[in-house]
């Protein structure tokens, strides 16, 4: 079965400024995909960006940019320039290729606050 | 239109009562879902419909019983419910047919439901 893991439960960062969110999952598949989705306190999931694990380069969202190495099973967040609109809960999640159902695997989430 | 869409956003209801939660989206998703997700964790998942049949219930109790009446529409039935059911409840769909770049899930604003 596959698992994700988000090991950082809360982190902040200077307005402006980068952070960078980490995930790191299993798995003994070798297609898949891989999401980090936004859950403002207005509690609307929404993506803000998806990797094909098929695909060698990074995926890029204006200031949402991934880190994606396969072999290490890692699958990092980096937002730059952060604004006060980031802050949310962070969720990395995992869909396999395979199968019917399209069923997310989430990770636990990690809480981004931003100051001023 | 991406949009899922969510009634009600909010609700209390008694232990004895029923009530239904309804979903609704016009992507011409043929995967839908329910989660159930507690303050400060990730989404829980309920059920999955593929193609309009329950593909996936993980292991819910009765209390909860889903519908899908058409490939757009899927509802939560509830009845008899405990004070733990508390909770943000999201609809979510998506594509089953994959490498189409939309393999991603659109989620709903989701249900805040008190029982008391």
């Amino acid at each position: 079965a596959q698992t994700v893991t988000q090991s950082q439960p809360e982190m902040s960062v200077q307005e402006a400024e980068t952070v960078t969110l980490s995930c790191t999952y299993d798995t003994s598949e070798s297609d898949y995909y891989l999401f980090w989705y936004k859950q403002p306190p207005s509690r609307q999931m929404i993506l803000v960006i998806r990797q094909e694990a098929y695909k060698q380069q990074n995926a890029t969202e204006n200031r949402f940019s991934v880190n994606f190495q396969k072999a290490a099973k890692s699958f990092s967040l980096k937002i730059s320039d952060s604004q006060l609109g980031d802050a949310a809960m962070y969720f990395c999640a995992y869909r396999s290729w395979s199968g019917n159902t399209g069923k997310l695997i989430f990770g636990q989430g990690t809480t981004l606050q931003v100051k001023p | 239109d991406t949009e899922v869409t969510q009634t009600p956003k909010h609700l209390v209801m008694g232990m004895t009562n029923k009530k239904s939660l309804k979903c609704e989206q016009h992507m011409g998703h043929r995967a839908m879902y329910w989660y159930k997700q507690k303050a400060k964790k990730p989404p829980e998942l309920m059920f999955v419909y593929s193609y309009e049949k329950l593909s996936i219930n993980e292991s819910v109790p009765s209390r909860f019983s889903p519908e899908c009446p058409n490939s757009s529409l899927l509802n939560l039935h509830l009845h008899a419910l405990q004070p733990e059911d508390s909770a943000l409840y999201l609809c979510a769909s998506s594509q089953l047919t994959l490498g189409t770049g939309n393999t991603e899930a659109f989620f709903g604003q989701g249900t805040r439901l008190t029982v008391v």
